[in-house]
């Protein structure tokens, strides 16, 4: 079975940092771009960032220089790293698999970050 | 960055009505658009690819057209179980951007 679960999240300081790791199953995460994309509570998605098959890395201007993303073929499995958080980045962490057609077609069931003092 | 303008924002329809849901780019992206549904506390479902293509499993009652600057999703008779958010994306160029999602909700 195709799958992805995320893992984590949780509660952190402003300018802590945390690493979100998405592991996958039923599929190769080296052989997708894999991307993260937040939602804040109650409000609608943004993406986060993106990492193609060949390893080119892309991020959202609001994440550039502070988030990065990165995977481990051996593990097979996307990571988020998230530094100098801010209480902006509170949001459910969704990890996902992007088809060469267009569009996510595997998300994960999401992790929380709640950044807080 | 390219701007999605989504409309509307609240949507309240009965089981059976055909609705629709506009997205707006800024700029033309070609067919370089998804459209996903979104259940409270669920991960989004992609519906759409390419603007037009129906992703595998879903019902044929969904349909996306458009193409440049302007799309819209179609569910020609609404069901029970589709009522929920539903997002635009475009994945022309970076950054990737949602539109402000479209609830639809039961009238």
């Amino acid at each position: 079975e195709v799958q992805l679960v995320e893992s984590g999240g949780g509660l952190i300081q402003p300018g802590g940092s945390l690493r979100l790791s998405c592991a996958a199953s039923g599929f190769t995460v080296s052989s997708n771009y894999m991307s993260w994309v937040r939602q804040a509570p109650g409000k609608g998605l943004e993406w986060v960032s993106v990492i193609y098959s060949g390893g080119s890395t892309y991020y959202a201007d609001s994440v550039k220089g502070r988030f990065t993303i990165s995977r481990d073929n051996s593990k097979n499995t996307l990571y988020l790293q998230m530094n100098s958080l801010r209480a902006e980045d509170t949001a459910v962490y969704y990890c996902a698999r992007g088809q060469l057609v267009g569009g996510m077609d595997v998300w994960g069931q999401g992790t929380t970050v709640t950044v807080s003092s | 960055v390219i701007w999605m303008t989504q409309s509307p924002s609240l949507l309240s329809a009965s089981t059976g009505d055909r609705v629709t849901i506009s997205c707006r780019m800024s700029q033309g992206i070609s067919s370089y658009l998804a459209w996903y549904q979104q259940k409270p506390g669920k991960a989004p479902e992609l519906l759409i690819y390419a603007a037009s293509t129906l992703q595998s499993g879903v019902p044929s009652r969904f349909s996306g057209s458009g193409s440049g600057t302007d799309f819209t999703l179609t569910i020609s008779c609404l069901q029970s179980e589709d009522f929920a958010t539903y997002y635009c994306q475009q994945y022309y160029s970076f950054p990737w951007t949602f539109g402000q999602g479209t609830k639809v909700e039961i009238k």
